[in-house]
């Protein structure tokens, strides 16, 4: 079946540092790769997304290649902001209207001033 | 679009209610799932519709829980009766065919 992991958070930064947080994957077929972004108190967004290998994702700063040789979509932006606090989903879905979501169990990323 | 809408924002309750959460989906999406979020667990999809009909409801943990979509602009899931370990958020999505999917705040139900 599908599956997503991603690294346990939470993940504590200091404003203006680098980020990656790690996502790798396992699917049958060719799935579509996405990261939404859950504000506290609020549902989930859609940060970024890449249908297929070698894309590239981004959105706010944020971006996502899809790696298909490593099975992964790691997220990295290069500079975070205390504003960038959430907790972040990697997810894949495989298309075709068959399935919801695969969800990875979220990251809850902490930026410090 | 107001997106998708979910109500309650909250519901608190007492073990062996009857609880329903209600969802309005984004006009003509096609497409309605339901979530649960969990500390253990994560997000688990509980059910999704294709058209008002369910397709799979393989994640739905027990017959408590039962799920509608009347029409295309409406859907309930239902937990009754409803026990502590249910207390979670539960999110409703929607999306057309092939897009992304669309989440709602959630509800964060609590029960006592």
């Amino acid at each position: 079946g599908n599956s997503v992991t991603q690294m346990e958070g939470p993940v504590t930064l200091s404003e203006e540092a680098f980020l990656t947080i790690n996502c790798t994957y396992t699917a049958t077929g060719y799935p579509s790769l996405f990261w939404y972004v859950q504000y506290p108190g609020e549902g989930l967004q859609l940060l970024l997304k890449a249908t297929k290998a070698d894309d590239k994702g981004s959105n706010k700063g944020f971006e996502a290649t899809y790696r298909k040789e490593t099975t992964s979509f790691h997220l990295e932006k290069g500079s975070v902001q205390v504003s960038d606090s959430a907790v972040y989903f990697c997810a894949l879905w495989t298309g075709g209207g068959a399935d919801g979501l695969t969800f990875g169990k979220g990251t809850h990323l902490i930026i410090q001033p | 679009d107001a997106g998708v809408i979910q109500s309650p924002r909250h519901e608190v309750t007492e073990m062996g209610q009857e609880v329903t959460l209600r969802c309005k989906p984004i006009s003509g999406h096609d497409y309605l799932f339901w979530y649960r979020q969990t500390m253990m667990r994560g997000l688990e999809l509980l059910i999704y519709f294709n058209n008002n009909v369910p397709i799979d409801d393989s994640g739905m943990p027990e017959d408590r829980f039962s799920a509608k979509m009347p029409n295309a602009s409406f859907s309930t899931l239902k937990i009754q009766p409803s026990e502590p370990r249910d207390s979670a958020v539960y999110f409703c999505a929607s999306r057309l065919s092939n897009t992304e999917a669309f989440f709602g705040q959630g509800t964060r139900l609590t029960v006592v």
